[in-house]
């Protein structure tokens, strides 16, 4: 089956570092993926829509210079948190729609997540 | 997209169903129901979908209401490596998921 795959798993860093996460679709193409992050026992929050070729599209208040997001080929995006800061500090996660299915209802595939710690 | 209700958390017995439900009484003519489950400090794990008719794989029974309002995701006959939160996501044709705060399901030995 479809899987994504995200490497780190796991990051500490100190603060004001940038910390590259990638992600990536295994066997199977992906002209759009997507970007979460997850605060402790909360829901997970989309940040962005990663697109194949051009920008990403970030959610509000989400701060694009922030978190640079490059999907430079159909099998990989990079999320980087730029200058990070223990406020950072969070999973973040990333998925991909899968091939096949009618109209689009396609489910999506999530990595396993990189859990990032900023001292 | 439409808002889902869950709640926060359910209780089950080991070997029997689970029975988990959600609300997206705003849901529209061509979207989804998606469910997934996230176990601790993983990615969430997609388990079943459906748009009108009922649908079962191996791993869950998905039952949508006649007026799509609302789901029930059923597990036949839980286990411990079940206990999860449970996400029910409603989306279109854009592949955005917008989650809401999912069932937290503990299966009891």
């Amino acid at each position: 089956g479809a899987v994504v795959s995200q490497h780190p798993s796991w990051v500490i860093c100190k603060s004001g570092t940038s910390v590259k996460i990638e992600c990536r679709s295994l066997d199977f193409q992906a002209t759009t993926m997507f970007w979460y992050r997850q605060f402790p026992k909360q829901s997970l929050m989309l940040m962005a829509t990663s697109n194949e070729g051009s920008k990403a599209t970030y959610e509000q208040g989400v701060e694009k210079d922030k978190f640079l997001i490059n999907h430079a080929s159909l099998t990989l995006s990079t999320l980087t948190v730029t200058s990070a800061h223990p406020e950072d500090s969070s999973f973040y996660i990333c998925s991909a729609p899968g091939t096949g299915g009618r109209g689009g209802n396609q489910p999506q595939h999530f990595g396993d997540g990189t859990r990032l710690s900023i001292l | 997209d439409a808002k889902t209700t869950q709640p926060p958390s359910m209780d089950c017995a080991e070997g029997r169903a689970a029975n988990l439900p959600c609300n997206h009484s705003t849901i529209s003519g061509n979207e989804y129901v998606y469910w997934y489950r996230q176990i601790h400090s993983q990615g969430p794990q997609y388990i079943i979908h459906g748009l009108k008719n009922n649908e079962t794989n191996e791993m869950a029974s998905l039952i949508i209401t006649e007026d799509r309002k609302s789901s029930t995701l059923i597990l036949p006959h839980a286990t411990l490596r079940d206990t999860a939160v449970y996400y029910c996501i409603v989306r279109r044709g854009t592949y955005k998921y917008i989650f809401g705060t999912g069932t937290r399901l503990k299966v009891l030995a």
